[in-house]
């Protein structure tokens, strides 16, 4: 079945950049999602990109797709401590999201 | 971004009784929401696709007669507990399909049953 896996914890310190891996399981994903979640929140949509494309720059955040080994990774540029927060990976495909367990980032100043 | 918007955002409610939570887009259509749960520091779990006009998709062990889903219009899904127990208390979460690949949260509704 569909499966999105991300590593549970990075820590970083602040000003360095940060990098969030994830894989992914389904080829007939369209799309590929970066969310944000800060303690008891909801979450915030950080970016997208569409399966097609293998590379998305958004200020300080790049993503990056491998569609031939199904690998999705965030790139946060100077990380600052209002970045702490639990990082999601998603796919879209087949008409329904699934999500990884969330990657805590933890910024140290 | 789009703005989708979750009502009441924290509920507190007596074993037996039964919980609506709404879920609206602001200012887009949707003909997609989605119903999520999320379990403390655990990822979303889908629970049931909503689809204006026609019934929800549930996934597997989602009890439908449970967990209501009712999208009466393009903006406005709702989920209802029904005969809530302790064991449904957990932060429900929806999202809306743009259409256009952008897949809008709200800002999530955190169920605690007594």
């Amino acid at each position: 079945g569909e499966d999105v896996e991300q590593s549970l914890f990075l820590s970083v310190r602040e000003g360095d950049s940060s990098v969030i891996n994830c894989t992914y399981t389904d080829s007939s994903s369209t799309y590929l999602y970066w969310y944000k979640q800060e303690p008891g929140a909801g979450l915030q949509l950080l970016t997208y990109i569409f399966s097609n494309m293998d590379m998305k720059q958004d200020q300080r955040l790049t993503v990056l797709l491998n569609k031939k080994d199904k690998h999705l990774s965030l790139r946060i540029a100077d990380t600052q401590t209002g970045d702490s927060a639990i990082y999601f990976c998603a796919e879209f495909a087949k008409g329904k999201s699934t999500f990884g367990d969330g990657t805590t980032l933890t910024v140290k100043p | 971004g789009a703005v989708v918007s979750q009502h009441p955002s924290r509920v507190i409610c007596k074993s037996g009784t039964s919980v609506k939570i709404e879920c609206r887009s602001l200012d887009f259509q949707a003909t997609t929401m989605f119903w999520y749960r999320q379990f403390p520091k655990k990822s979303l779990m889908l629970m049931a696709t909503s689809n204006e006009g026609s019934k929800a998709t549930y996934e597997q062990g989602v009890e439908k007669d449970k967990f209501l889903i009712n999208h009466a219009s393009l903006t406005l899904s709702t989920l209802t507990v029904t005969s809530a127990h302790p064991e449904d208390s957990s932060f429900y979460i929806c999202s809306a399909n743009t259409g256009a690949g952008e897949l809008f949260f709200g800002e999530g509704s955190r169920l605690t049953v007594l």
